[in-house]
C-alpha cells in the first residue's frame, strides 16, 4: 500500500542550528513530494514540492529538501533554523492510481534559545 | 489572494446533533479535498472530489458523514448524527491536476461535540 512514513514525532534543535526532517515514502513509482508546515492553529502551508528533474528543491522560508530514489527518501533541511520555524511538519506524496495525497504523521519541531 | 475558505471556523455542539461543514474552493480548482486532523491520528483523508465528482471517500463513516459538491465554488462535508468521536480539526483543500499538482489548504473547522 501507498505510505508516507516521517520516522520522528518530535525533534527539538536550538536556534542557529541546522535541521533535518525525515521522510520516507512507498509507492509502486516516484510520486510527486512535498512537504508542508503547519503554525499552531492554522491551515498547511507548502513550503516545497518535487515533480521532477533537479533533486535538491528550494523552498520558501529557507528550506530545501533532496529526494533520494534509492532510498525513497525525500528529506527537509534547513541550515539554521529561527525560533518562528517551531512548528508541525508534514511530508505529502501523490501519485498512484487514485491520485490523492498521502501524509505522513507528522513531525513537531521544537526551537529551544 | 486566492485561498480556500472555509466556514464555521469554530463550531461547538452537542451529541446527536447535524453539523454542516463548507468550503470554498480556490477559483478554477477541480480538486477538493476533505482532511480530518486529530492528535491520535494525524491527517486522514475523508474524501475527494475531481470536476464535482466524489472519486474516493473509503476515508468516512458511511453511516453518518456525507460529502458533496453542490455547484463548483461550494464543497459541503455534513456529520448526522454527530458524536463526541467526530471532534477534530477539519480541513478542506483545493488544487488542479491541469497544471503541477498541489493542494492549497483552507484554515480548517475545529468542531467539538459535547
Amino acid at each position: 500500500a501507498q505510505s508516507v512514513t516521517q520516522p520522528d514525532i518530535h525533534i527539538t534543535v536550538s536556534e542557529g542550528a541546522s535541521l533535518e526532517l525525515r521522510c520516507n515514502y512507498s509507492y509502486g513509482a516516484t510520486p510527486y513530494l512535498f512537504w508542508y508546515v503547519q503554525s499552531p492553529g492554522q491551515g498547511l502551508q507548502l513550503l516545497l514540492k518535487y515533480f521532477s528533474g533537479d533533486t535538491l528543491v528550494q523552498g520558501i522560508k529557507g528550506f530545501e529538501a533532496e529526494f533520494k530514489r534509492s532510498q525513497s527518501s525525500f528529506n527537509l533541511r534547513k541550515p539554521s533554523v529561527h525560533w518562528s520555524d517551531a512548528a508541525e511538519y508534514f511530508c505529502a506524496a501523490y501519485g498512484g492510481s487514485q491520485g490523492n495525497l498521502i501524509f505522513g504523521k507528522g513531525t513537531k519541531l521544537s526551537v529551544k534559545p | 489572494d486566492a485561498r480556500v475558505t472555509q466556514t464555521p471556523r469554530h463550531k461547538v455542539t452537542e451529541m446527536g446533533q447535524e453539523v454542516t461543514m463548507r468550503c470554498q474552493p480556490i477559483l478554477g480548482h477541480n480538486t477538493v479535498f476533505w482532511y480530518r486532523q486529530t492528535m491520535m491520528q494525524g491527517l486522514e483523508l475523508l474524501a475527494y472530489f475531481r470536476n464535482r465528482a466524489p472519486l474516493d471517500d473509503s476515508g468516512m463513516p458511511k453511516d453518518r458523514f456525507s460529502a458533496e459538491m453542490p455547484d463548483a465554488t461550494l464543497a459541503t462535508l455534513k456529520i448526522q448524527p454527530s458524536e463526541p468521536r467526530d471532534s477534530a480539526v477539519y480541513f478542506c483543500a483545493s488544487g488542479t491536476g491541469q497544471t503541477h499538482y498541489e493542494a492549497f489548504f483552507g484554515q480548517g473547522t475545529r468542531l467539538t461535540v459535547v
